[in-house]
């Protein structure tokens, strides 16, 4: 199975500050990357496809980006609606299989 | 728009089995894939499978091989998960999400279903 190492598990950031959440897949997964969101007692909601693709109706300080095999959720300037939890997932091999998550909070 | 309701909050034996429904309405049901994730009270998410409801055609995870049975109803646009020989392991919110293919993935989530395994 294809490993999805997620990082950090957890953080806290102030309003406003630039977030940056990683994923490293253990085997090339192309751009067969997404990222979802999930609020407590949510469904999780897709933010970022295709490693870069921004999801419709996902504000424009959210993006993502690829290194070879690190992908890389970045919130440009945080707001209050942002904290949840974040994960990645890969969707090229079967099992799909999703990151561990992070955490992210209000400092 | 498209939606995905799920069936309520289940308590269930040990032992026994459990069908989830999730009613998928705003778009071609039989054009499109639903695939099912469990989550674990306080974990993270996992792939169970999925169904292509046009064909009936379905791919799952090995881990939930003879656990997890996927069928769909294309009448009703109804996808269903029935979940045997439950354990308080299986005790878990259950999402379905739909995906147009396994680029374009999980664009809509139901709202979860809750079972809880327990005597």
């Amino acid at each position: 199975d294809i490993q999805m190492t997620q990082s950090p598990s957890s953080m806290s950031a102030s309003l406003g500050d630039r977030v940056t959440i990683t994923c490293r897949a253990s085997q090339d997964i192309g751009n067969y990357l997404s990222w979802f969101q999930q609020k407590p007692g949510k469904s999780p909601r897709r933010m970022i496809y295709g490693a870069t693709n921004l999801a419709a109706g996902v504000p424009s300080r959210f993006s993502g980006s690829r290194s070879g095999s690190d992908y890389s959720l970045t919130i440009s300037s945080l707001e209050s609606e942002d904290m949840a939890i974040y994960y990645c997932l890969q969707s090229i091999q079967y099992p799909y299989t999703f990151g561990a998550g992070t955490k992210l909070e209000l400092k | 728009q498209v939606q995905l309701q799920q069936s309520g909050t289940e308590l269930v034996k040990p032992a026994s089995s459990v069908k989830i429904s999730c009613k998928a309405s705003g778009y071609t049901f039989t054009s499109n894939y639903m695939h099912w994730i469990r989550q674990q009270p306080g974990n993270g998410l996992e792939w169970i499978g999925w169904i292509y409801p046009g064909n009936g055609n379905t791919k799952y995870n090995q881990k939930f091989d003879g656990k997890a049975t996927l069928t769909a109803d294309k009448s009703s646009s109804t996808a269903y998960m029935q979940l045997s020989s439950l354990t308080s392991e299986d005790s878990a919110v259950y999402f379905c999400a739909r995906s147009r293919g396994s680029y374009y993935v999980m664009d809509a989530w139901g709202q979860g279903a809750s079972v809880t395994v327990s005597s």
